[in-house]
């Protein structure tokens, strides 16, 4: 049973492009969060997702980021005009329908640097 | 100001030496789970406690949740270079799917 697969491990971007992160959870997962972390610090919520479905993006900045999880395909996370400061590492995780306590199981992430 | 604060934030040790690393909240949590995270990789799931007062053991890594279940901790006995680490934690509260988690301890283990 394959893991939460992220890809690609890492990009480089420059400023003012795109930059597009793909996540695919884990067989028979139909919740999908996204999180940013930053060097040496703990995990930021930015948005949860079911199929079809955006649950709760509190997390996600206003401008320039959106997610999607569409009925077909992986879990998207899309940053328009990327700047230095969205260089970070994003985690992909997935729960189950009826996931018991809430329990994630993450991907390996993908570092975005912004040069 | 995190709702889960985790103590110590960094901590370095020699091999074979026993530690403890803490999770704490003014606030409840109906589960709380712990997650080790190396350099590179996403976190992993370690454990979860949904009992007041529960203990459990994974080989030589014990995790206590507090009777009022607002703390948690994670001591580990004869610590090995391969428990380095960022240790997280995380809670769920009642009526809220959403996870909360705590800035983690950085765990190094010197051989």
């Amino acid at each position: 049973n394959a893991g939460v697969m992220q890809n690609p491990r890492h990009l480089v971007r420059r400023r003012g492009q795109e930059a597009r992160l793909r996540c695919s959870p884990m067989k028979g997962h139909s919740h999908v969060y996204w999180y940013r972390q930053l060097p040496e610090e703990g995990l930021k919520f930015m948005v949860y997702l079911q199929k079809e479905n955006i649950i709760d993006e509190s997390g996600m900045p206003k401008e320039r980021f959106s997610a999607e999880f569409p009925k077909e395909g992986p879990s998207i996370l899309r940053i328009q005009q990327v700047v230095r400061g969205d260089s970070a590492a994003y985690f992909c995780a997935s729960s189950p329908p009826s996931g018991e306590w809430g329990e994630q199981y993450f991907g390996p992430g993908t570092r975005l640097t912004v040069t | 100001t995190q709702l889960l604060e985790q103590s110590p934030q960094f901590l370095s040790i020699q091999e074979g030496e026993n530690l403890t690393v803490y999770c704490n909240s003014s606030s409840v949590f109906s589960s709380l789970q712990w997650y080790r995270q190396e350099p590179g990789e996403g976190p992993v799931l370690l454990v979860t406690v949904v009992t007041g007062g529960e203990v459990k053991k994974l080989k030589r890594l014990t995790f206590q949740f507090g009777d009022a279940r607002k703390d948690s901790s994670l001591h580990i006995t004869a610590a090995q270079p391969g428990d380095t680490g960022l240790y997280l934690c995380a809670g769920h509260m009642d009526s809220n799917y959403q996870l909360i988690w705590g800035a983690g301890t950085k765990l190094i283990i010197k051989p």
